[in-house]
């Protein structure tokens, strides 16, 4: 079954980009007509959806966060990336990685990494 | 996308059952637009409880349902056990919006 793992630095300096990770394993991010996902949740807060690509390149991104994001993919590794700039301490966040599949009327989420925490600290 | 609105908690004694909301909109939750519904256990990442409003994956119980009303998805615990305790999550199609969640206590 395919599982999802995050990766990247746990402390980013305030104003400098926050770069992550996921890599897929049990199976090829090419097949199958998935997105692929970011989503990440302060501590002791909600759920905020991020931004997601598709294995063609095409990406769809929060509005409240398009200025700052960047989600790329890389086939040949089999993973795919986020990087957010102009970080603050209010992007402190445990950040998930998630393969999203849709439906003309719904999408959802499944399965997700197990998640990573970056702090946002001089 | 505003946030859907979930209550903060509810909670149950074994053995009983538990609906939680989650309140859109016509745009969202209202419209064909169907939500999915998230488990969360402290310190765990999220788990697919529902999707496409009422379909459950494999290996989910099916004391876990969900329905739709108006503006507004439940999802009803049936049978509540003790390993149901934990916080839950509404997510609407529409620009992938969450519910601020809801923690459910077995009492």
């Amino acid at each position: 079954q395919v599982q999802l793992q995050e990766s990247g630095p746990g402390l980013v300096k305030p104003s400098q980009t926050l770069s992550l990770t996921c890599t897929v394993s049990g199976g090829s991010i090419s097949s199958g007509s998935y997105y692929w996902s970011w989503i990440r949740q302060p501590a002791g807060k909600g759920l905020e959806w991020i931004g997601r690509i598709y294995t063609s390149g095409s990406t769809n991104y929060n509005p409240s966060l398009k200025s700052r994001v960047t989600i790329s993919v890389d086939t040949s590794k089999n993973q795919f990336s986020l990087k957010l700039s102009s970080v603050t301490a209010a992007d402190t966040a445990v950040y998930y990685c998630a393969r999203e599949s849709s439906s003309s009327w719904a999408n959802w989420f499944d399965p997700w990494g197990q998640g990573t925490l970056v702090t946002v600290s001089s | 996308q505003s946030a859907l609105t979930q209550p903060a908690s509810v909670s149950g004694s074994p053995g009983q059952s538990i609906t939680i909301s989650c309140t859109g909109t016509s745009s969202d939750v209202g419209s064909y637009n169907l939500v999915s519904w998230y488990q969360q256990h402290p310190g765990k990442a999220p788990k697919l409880m529902i999707y496409e409003g009422s379909k459950r994956p494999s290996g989910v119980s099916n004391r876990f349902s969900g329905s739709k009303s108006g503006n507004t998805a439940s999802l009803t615990i049936s049978g509540l056990q003790a390993e149901d305790e934990a916080d839950y999550y509404c997510c609407s199609y529409a620009g992938s919006v969450f519910g601020g969640g809801t923690k459910l206590t077995v009492l």
